[in-house]
């Protein structure tokens, strides 16, 4: 079973740019997870998705925002790039059934803000 | 507002040796509690949830309500044991809030 997959592993982005990051969730999940990994900050969530709308959000400015499609895919958009956005950022994954159900996660993707 | 503490960064123990990480947390309500992991140039895993109430690669983690603390054990550390480890818990939401990460270094 392929388990959850971030694209770009990378991206390298100046400050004032907007940065798109991508995320499959594991085949059958409808709920997806992101969070921010920042040095110092340890693992914050960002925003929660299931069956196509956003359902929470974080403790995070309006700049960060994202969208599920119908396949159950995700985007994270990031706009107006600071430098305290450089993070690692992963998304997660889990059936839609019950919230507390295990999150798988992906190999995150790395951004960096020059 | 709830709230997850681990004390220790870093916890240096030698192989052969037991190993205890501690968490303490804080939550309005039954909460559910797990430990990830997270091996080198690996993926975050899950290692443990207190309501399965199993042993995984030897650790078990026992959640104590008057505490407010679900501490991870192993009676006898190995090498591959060194990771970072994560205790969590999750809301209503399903949103996981983590600690601040538990760094494991097992020496021979």
């Amino acid at each position: 079973e392929a388990g959850v997959t971030q694209s770009p592993t990378h991206l390298i982005k100046t400050r004032g740019q907007q940065a798109t990051l991508r995320c499959s969730p594991i085949s059958g999940h409808t709920s997806v997870y992101w969070y921010q990994q920042a040095l110092g900050l340890g693992l914050q969530f960002l925003l929660w998705y299931d069956e196509g709308e956003e359902r929470n959000r974080g403790n995070f400015p309006p700049r960060f925002s994202g969208r599920q499609f119908p396949n159950y895919s995700s985007e994270l958009n990031v706009n107006a790039l600071e430098l305290e956005d450089s993070a690692l950022y992963l998304c997660a994954s889990r059936p839609g059934q019950h919230s507390t159900d295990t999150q798988y996660f992906g190999p995150g993707t790395r951004l960096t803000v020059l | 507002a709830q709230r997850v503490t681990q004390p220790e960064k870093l916890l240096s123990v030698f192989k052969g040796a037991p190993v205890e990480l501690k968490c303490n947390y804080s939550y309005s309500g039954s909460p559910e509690l797990f430990w990830y992991v997270q091996y080198s140039r690996q993926r975050l895993q899950l290692l443990l949830r207190h309501i399965s109430r199993e042993s995984i690669k030897g650790f078990t983690a026992d959640l104590n309500k008057g505490e407010t603390s679900f501490h991870l054990k192993k009676p006898f550390a190995q090498e591959e044991d060194s990771a970072m480890y994560y205790c969590a818990l999750t809301d209503s939401w399903g949103k996981l809030q983590f600690g601040a990460g538990t760094q494991v270094v097992v020496t021979p």
